[in-house]
């Protein structure tokens, strides 16, 4: 099956500081990937869509310039946290569509713990 | 609104025990139905995916409906495993003109217990 990675799988920064996360479709080409986040004991907000080539779509209440991805290829996009702040702390989770299947299929990544101090 | 609501919000199971978890939703226009399981600090795994014109699929142990007219689903676990013991998600998939789009439940989160 299509397998997405990501990396880190946990990270511990300081506030203020920038923090990269990659996602990476190993074994396909997304045209398609998605930034989502997630808070303990809730379901996955999807924060942004990432076309490979173009600029991410934001979701509303999602800050574009806090929140930077490049899709700089079909098998890699990134999401570089700016200034972190203690309450960005979450579990970042990305998905990726494949280009060569039908509309509907999207696979997660494992996912990136950020901790913000 | 698109929404998907599970029920219960947890529950708590005897190993080998069989459960059913419960999905209601409100997505409009329909492109198919998937059942997630996540565990504890990882992304989520596809148990089941179905289509409007699918009312039941199987993946080992687990087994997904789907009545598109209610639209509700079901997932039924079987004789549950301690390794069972996680979040699942229902994710409805709403069509939209650049693709496809996730409504995502808040989850129900199963533990089984020896």
């Amino acid at each position: 099956g299509a397998v997405v990675s990501q990396h880190p799988s946990w990270v511990i920064c300081k506030s203020g500081t920038s923090v990269k996360i990659e996602c990476r479709s190993l074994d396909f080409q997304a045209t398609t990937m998605f930034w989502y986040r997630q808070f303990p004991k809730q379901s996955l907000m999807l924060m942004a869509t990432s076309n490979e080539g173009s600029k991410a779509t934001y979701e509303q209440g999602v800050e574009k310039d806090k929140f930077l991805i490049n899709h700089a290829s079909l098998t890699l996009s990134t999401l570089t946290v700016t200034s972190a702040h203690p309450e960005d702390s979450s579990f970042y989770i990305c998905s990726a569509r494949d280009r060569g299947e039908a509309r509907y299929e999207q696979y997660f990544g494992p996912g990136t713990r950020l901790t913000v101090t | 609104k698109n929404q998907v609501e599970q029920s219960p919000q947890s529950l708590i199971i005897l190993e080998g025990k069989n459960c059913t978890l419960q999905c209601n939703y409100t997505v409009s226009p329909f492109s198919n139905l998937r059942w997630y399981k996540q565990d504890t600090g990882r992304g989520p795994v596809s148990l089941t995916i179905m289509t409007f014109s699918e009312n039941t699929k199987s993946n080992g142990r687990y087994t997904a409906t789907l009545d598109a007219d209610t639209k509700q689903s079901s997932l039924h676990i079987t004789a549950s495993q301690l390794s069972d013991s996680a979040s699942y998600i229902c994710v409805v998939s709403a069509v939209g003109e650049y693709g496809n789009k996730l409504v995502f439940g808040a989850g129900t989160i199963l533990r089984v217990k020896s």
